[in-house]
């Protein structure tokens, strides 16, 4: 099967940076999504890594190692708005559907 | 802005009812996916379409639920008949090609009581 880990929950003060880490065991590798859930609201794409460094969009940027098995999302200059679910979702194949790890829901506090 | 639609927002039935959820992708996204998402969890792939193909239902509980995309465009999903542990988030989702990312609707909010 496959398996995709991240932290269950998280707590960061506004204005900081929080990293939002993940680790993925998969049969294969065709990129690594990250998708931002606020509470009964739809998932909605933040970034995709398909090649080994940073990408950067923003206040977020997005980390993949693929020999690692490893992914990270930075949020800078927190804001309360941020305070949300925060998916990884990985593609094993070039025709598969995304398979989603549990989440990682974040707190932002003043 | 284009969006994946979904009806109904919120349904309440009772265990041992039909239910059925309504989904228009973006148009022109010829591949449509059924997650379900249980509180908490992460969305769960329930079926995947290409144009009006299915191409993956492994995962979905054949034997009470059923989908289908006649015209490769809407979708529906049905649940009969319907268990308390139906309860979750059914989530729609389209892309304009198999390996890009995904864009979701709003949901429908299913209430087994």
């Amino acid at each position: 099967g496959q398996n995709i880990d991240q932290p269950t929950e998280m707590t960061a003060t506004e204005g900081a940076i929080v990293q939002i880490n993940c680790t993925y065991q998969t049969s294969g590798f065709n990129g690594l999504f990250w998708y931002q859930q606020h509470a009964g609201e739809a998932p909605t794409f933040l970034s995709y890594n398909v090649l080994d460094g940073l990408e950067e969009k923003g206040r977020f940027s997005s980390f993949l190692s693929r020999s690692k098995g490893y992914s990270y999302l930075l949020l800078k200059e927190l804001q309360m708005k941020d305070s949300a679910s925060y998916l990884c979702a990985v593609r094993v194949s070039g025709n598969t559907p995304l398979v989603f790890g549990k989440g990682t829901r974040l707190s932002v506090i003043a | 802005e284009a969006e994946v639609a979904q009806s109904p927002r919120y349904k309440i039935t009772e265990k041992s009812q039909a239910v059925a959820f309504w989904c228009d992708p973006i148009s022109g996204h010829a591949t449509l996916y059924w997650y379900r998402q249980i509180l908490g969890q992460g969305p769960e792939l329930l079926v995947q379409f290409q144009d009006e193909s299915v191409v993956d239902d492994s995962q979905l509980p054949k034997d009470r639920f059923s989908a289908e995309r006649l015209k490769g465009v809407d979708s529906t999903l049905k649940i009969q008949p319907a268990e308390l542990g139906d309860s979750a988030m059914y989530l729609c989702a389209s892309s304009p090609a198999l390996n890009t990312e995904a864009f979701f609707g709003q949901g429908t909010r299913l209430t087994v009581v």
